[in-house]
Formats: structure tokens, sequence, C-alpha cells
């Protein structure tokens, strides 16, 4: 079946710019992760989704980041005035629930702020 | 990640000799505990993962070892091949479930 999708694969944009990353997760997964993964480096989470709620928003490393999910299925990350040091990869990762189980990771989107 | 810590950071090994890698974490909330492997320029792919009900798994060359009195998983592979050249990460329970924390990562470098 298919598994965890992301768009766009590459964001290239300016700084101050606004921009929004899709990740489209498992069918029937109703948890869901972002993380965010600097050039040589390990994953920095960011939030995760119980169904369309995140319950801890303390990961986001500024007040310019926010995300939601919607219908229990697609999310969106978002950030805001983008910054130089935004530039990594972003990843997403779903599973069937938010303890105890196999996480799904998509190809990621790579941002760079130029 | 917080409350994790994974050694080493960087592993060379001959073809063929074993590898391990160890995680320690400080509490968790649930009883899964997996490894996580990420080939140059691809997404995280679990290898293999273990449940606190049993203290070893193995899965042909891979093998995954836990320790819950001392706080500690390990991963295990033999007769290693440059294919398994790779970083690998840790993923136990945090203390906040759900606030999944990820070890720092090892990068496996097996020289042919």
């Amino acid at each position: 079946g298919a598994g965890v999708s992301q768009s766009p694969s590459n964001k290239v944009t300016e700084k101050g710019k606004d921009v929004e990353l899709r990740c489209d997760p498992i069918s029937g997964h109703t948890a869901l992760y972002w993380y965010r993964q600097s050039l040589g480096q390990g994953l920095e989470f960011l939030i995760y989704f119980q169904g369309n709620s995140a319950p801890d928003k303390s990961g986001l490393p500024s007040d310019r980041f926010s995300a939601e999910r919607t219908g229990g299925s697609v999310s969106t990350l978002t950030i805001q005035r983008t910054q130089q040091e935004d530039s990594a990869v972003y990843l997403c990762a779903s599973s069937w629930a938010v303890v105890e189980y196999e996480q799904y990771f998509g190809p990621g989107t790579r941002l760079t702020v130029t | 990640g917080e409350n994790v810590e994974q050694h080493p950071s960087t592993l060379s090994v001959q073809e063929g000799d074993s590898a391990v890698i160890k995680c320690t974490y400080s509490d968790s909330a649930s009883n899964y505990f997996p490894w996580y492997k990420q080939e140059l320029g691809k997404r995280p792919q679990l290898i293999i993962d273990i449940r606190s009900n049993v203290g070893e798994k193995k899965d042909q060359r891979i093998a995954v070892t836990l320790n819950k009195t001392a706080k500690h998983f390990s991963l295990h592979i033999t007769e290693t091949q440059p294919e398994d050249s790779a970083v690998y990460f840790c993923a136990p329970p945090s203390p906040n479930a759900g606030k999944s924390t990820f070890g720092d990562g090892t990068t496996l470098t097996v020289k042919p």
C-alpha cells in the first residue's frame, strides 16, 4: 500500500517568506509526528498529533512554527518569516498509535532558506 | 535527544566483524524499544524492535537485547557487510508519551 508522502520534496525560499509543508500519513494511522533533521545531524522532535489534537507543542523551535492536522489525516507544518537556520530536512512519520508502534517515515522535504 | 544516550557516535569495522551500539534511557512510559536505520539520503526505517516482556530478539544478522533494570538496550549486527553502513538511531520510550525521542545516532562504516 501507499506509504507516507510529503510535499514538496524540495523547497527553496527567501528569508522572511512563509512556507507550508505537507504530510500525507498512511491511511488509518492515528499518530503523526514531525521532525527536523539538519545535515549530518539527528532527528529533532517538533510535534506529534493524536488524531487531530497536538497535546504538546513545546518541541516547536519558536512561535514562527505551527502545525495542524485535519480529518485525522493530512498535516501541514507552517513556518512563518523563515530564517536561514530553518534550512533542514523536515520529516513526517505516522504510526497506528502514539506509543508502542513502529513509525513510518516519509521521504522528507528539504527546505533551503536563502 | 533528551533523556537518551547512544554510544558510540561513530563506529568503523571490517567487513565480517560484529558491531554493537548501546542506547541508555532515563525513564519509560511504554514497553517498546525500536532501532531505526537511515542510509545516506534516505528516510529512517525500522530494522528491529523489542517489547519489554522479552530480553532478546534476533532477525538473521541483527539482534536487540534489553536490560530494563539497567535501562539500556543494544543493537548487535554480526557478519557486517558494506550495505550495513548507515546511521542507526535508537528510540526508547519517552517519559512523555508521544513526545518521541531518538538517540543522536551512530554512524556505522563497514570497510570491505
